[in-house]
């Protein structure tokens, strides 16, 4: 059971957009720390998608966006490509648990 | 260019010991906390381990507290994961990533560390 919660999977048609949310608590988002979320393509180490809740690294195309509500964060995705198709986790500091605490990842699919 | 390497990973038995190397490139190491990340076959990411630029911070998840160990030598750009004591649920892919501001925004390629008999 991870700290922070994520739908297992979603999906959308190339071009539409999608999103996907990060549940936490207040020992967590609600606390006011930063949401980062990681793009992991199959058999490939994990990148950096969105750091500090809504920040692009340069190379990440500004089809990705991130938002921090409350207890909750979503990262959306418009224009779908079928690159996309990957898996993708919410990222965290905890304070209860003292560490960073990831959420369970969603595997997005582009139909 | 930032660089991560992982190596040290391989087949061990339960019981037994692994140490795990990270070796940095392309920035200036000393300056940077690291962390060490695992994926279980199939599963998702689980933070292990963290050491801050100097060595005065260190943490773990309950899951390896007392059984693993984070160092690293600044000299040498390098942070190890020493892993004793190791089960089947440790069999995992272990990343090294360094920390920025709280995001993971460099990782290495991954070793994979099996444990079974």
């Amino acid at each position: 059971q991870s700290v922070l919660t994520q739908p297992p999977s979603v999906s959308g048609a190339p071009g539409q957009r999608v999103t996907i949310s990060c549940t936490g608590s207040s020992s967590n988002i609600g606390a006011g720390y930063d949401v980062h979320w990681y793009q992991q393509l199959p058999g490939t180490a994990p990148k950096l998608l969105i750091y500090g809740n809504t920040n692009r690294p340069s190379e990440v195309p500004d089809r990705f966006s991130g938002s921090k509500s409350g207890t909750s964060a979503s990262l959306a995705i418009t224009g779908l490509q079928a690159e996309d198709e990957a898996d993708y986790y919410c990222q965290s500091y905890d304070s209860s648990l003292s560490n960073s605490v990831f959420g369970g990842g969603t595997k997005l699919t582009v139909l | 260019e930032v660089q991560l390497v992982e190596s040290g990973g391989g087949l061990v038995q339960p019981g037994g010991s692994l140490r795990l190397s990270c070796a940095a490139s392309g920035f200036t190491f000393n300056k940077y906390s690291m962390n060490w990340v695992r994926q279980a076959p199939g599963k998702g990411l689980e933070w292990v381990s963290y050491i801050s630029s100097s060595s005065v911070t260190i943490k773990y998840s309950d899951s390896v507290k007392g059984r693993f160990t984070i160092s690293r030598d600044n000299a040498k750009n390098l942070v190890y994961l020493q892993m004793n004591s190791l089960r089947a649920e440790d069999t995992a892919v272990y990343y090294c990533a360094r920390e920025d501001t709280g995001e993971f925004d460099h990782w290495g390629q991954g070793a994979l560390v099996t444990v079974s008999s």
